[in-house]
């Protein structure tokens, strides 16, 4: 079984500054890992995913993550926030055992102020 | 349809009762999942449907709770005598297949309150 950490439930931020939302899984078999947004009533959109190779990933909106397997991490990045990614971000994993249910952390809610 | 369709989008209820959720998924998606989130929390796995089958039923709490999807499309949650700790938003997805490597789409759930 596997199981997600997000360090950080809310991280504010002003706008066009960077931001890092910080996730470690547990697993004990290889995994697949996931960052989904949430915007305010709208369902989960997928922002990248990491399956195998290289181990930093380009998602949508300027996002990307970098899988360290030593550290067991999966932290997401944008260099530039804007006001509209104020969201709640979730990061999730699936190993190769169950590799159609995800297990979510309980999310990091980013506050963008101008 | 173009996304995952979930409805009711709110539902309000009297502890005790029974609910349906409905969810319509995109046409073509073989494979159907439904999580619940509750508040504060990430979503957790309730069950995957592969076709009419449920495939993994494991995350479904108690007996109180079953789902079903007869035809291989719209699948409906069904919660008997539901109580206060059931409130949360359900949400569905659909992919074309069963795993994750072809990535899966979420609806904007249903909202269930039990009073």
């Amino acid at each position: 079984a596997q199981s997600v950490t997000q360090l950080d439930s809310q991280v504010p931020v002003f706008e066009e500054a960077p931001v890092e939302l910080r996730c470690n899984y547990s697993s004990s078999v290889s995994v697949y890992l996931f960052w989904y947004v949430q915007y305010p009533n709208q369902g989960l959109q997928l922002l990248l995913k990491y399956l195998s190779g290289s181990t930093l990933v380009k998602g949508i909106n300027g996002f990307e993550a970098e899988f360290n397997k030593s550290q067991t991490s999966f932290h997401l990045r944008k260099p530039s926030v804007h006001i509209s990614d104020t969201a709640e971000y979730f990061c999730a994993v699936s190993d190769e055992n169950d590799d159609y249910k995800l297990s979510f952390g309980a999310g990091t809610t980013v506050t963008v102020r101008a | 349809g173009a996304g995952v369709s979930q409805t009711p989008s709110n539902k309000v209820t009297e502890k005790g009762k029974y609910v349906e959720l409905r969810c319509d998924p995109i046409s073509g998606h073989t494979a159907l999942y439904w999580y619940r989130q509750s508040l504060g929390q990430g979503p957790e796995f309730l069950i995957y449907f592969q076709g009419t089958g449920a495939a993994d039923d494991s995350g479904l709490p108690n007996d109180r709770f079953f789902a079903v999807r007869p035809e291989g499309s719209v699948s409906t949650l069904k919660i008997q005598r539901t109580e206060r700790g059931d409130s949360a938003v359900y949400l569905c997805a659909s992919a074309t297949e069963g795993t994750l490597q072809d990535g899966y789409t979420f609806g904007s759930g249903t909202r269930l309150t039990v009073v």
